[in-house]
């Protein structure tokens, strides 16, 4: 494993709360991503950073910020959640250089009531 | 930008059976195709990959084909095992501002019976 965890591993929350997810790596990996999973459309990049404090955004950005304060944590918030972010987060990373495989941590199921 | 279509959805498959998997992707300037395997409650795991530079690679029992000028790259995985039941997903890499982003497919969820 490439020491990459997340937190929480489950979550419920209300409609129009605001909620954050956490990924930590212990590996200095660059780059780190979050995707979120759903039937039928695999796995879809939200945001991604490249570096401590540069990110950009992926196909389904909206209603999702996303923070990298150091190189180990980045962090996905909701502002406030609705019943479509349901889904199942996992966060990657991946080395700097010509290395393209990302490493992914167990995932958050996430569920917006 | 990058679409990324992967057939077929659900594959079932007898125990020794050979599995092919096959996506296209859209975007000619995608140069490194991966593939990742998802078991139950876990995140997904890169098994196999291939840059556009290389037509095929073999790893033991799974191997990736690639045609860079139709645009598709299929895996095949021969004699099939029940621990090879999973779901997979092929990737193409597009580079982006400052970094790389993996577009996936939908992924195949593969049922090896015994």
């Amino acid at each position: 494993d490439a020491g990459i965890t997340q937190s929480p591993r489950h979550k419920v929350t209300e409609t129009g709360t605001p909620v954050t997810l956490r990924c930590h790596q212990t590996e200095n990996h660059r780059y780190m991503y979050w995707y979120r999973q759903d039937p039928g459309h695999g796995l879809r990049l939200i945001h991604y950073s490249y570096g401590v404090k540069d990110t950009d955004k992926g196909e389904v950005s909206d209603g999702y910020s996303v923070s990298r304060s150091k190189t180990e944590d980045f962090l996905l918030t909701l502002e406030s959640a609705t019943s479509s972010q349901t889904s199942v987060y996992f966060c990657a990373s991946k080395l700097a250089g010509d290395s393209y495989e990302q490493y992914f941590g167990p995932g958050t199921r996430l569920t917006v009531t | 930008g990058e679409n990324v279509e992967q057939h077929p959805s659900t594959l079932s498959v007898q125990e020794g059976d050979s599995a092919v998997i096959k996506c296209t992707y859209s975007d000619s300037a995608s140069n490194y195709f991966p593939w990742y395997k998802q078991e139950l409650g876990k995140g997904p795991q890169l098994i196999i990959d291939i840059r556009s530079n290389v037509g095929e690679k073999k790893d033991q029992r799974i191997a990736v084909t690639l045609n860079k000028t139709a645009k598709h790259f299929s895996l095949h995985i021969t004699e099939t095992q029940p621990e090879d039941s999973a779901v997979y997903f092929c990737a193409a890499i597009l580079a982006g501002t400052g970094g790389f982003k993996t577009i996936f497919g939908a992924g195949t969820r593969l049922f090896v019976k015994a």
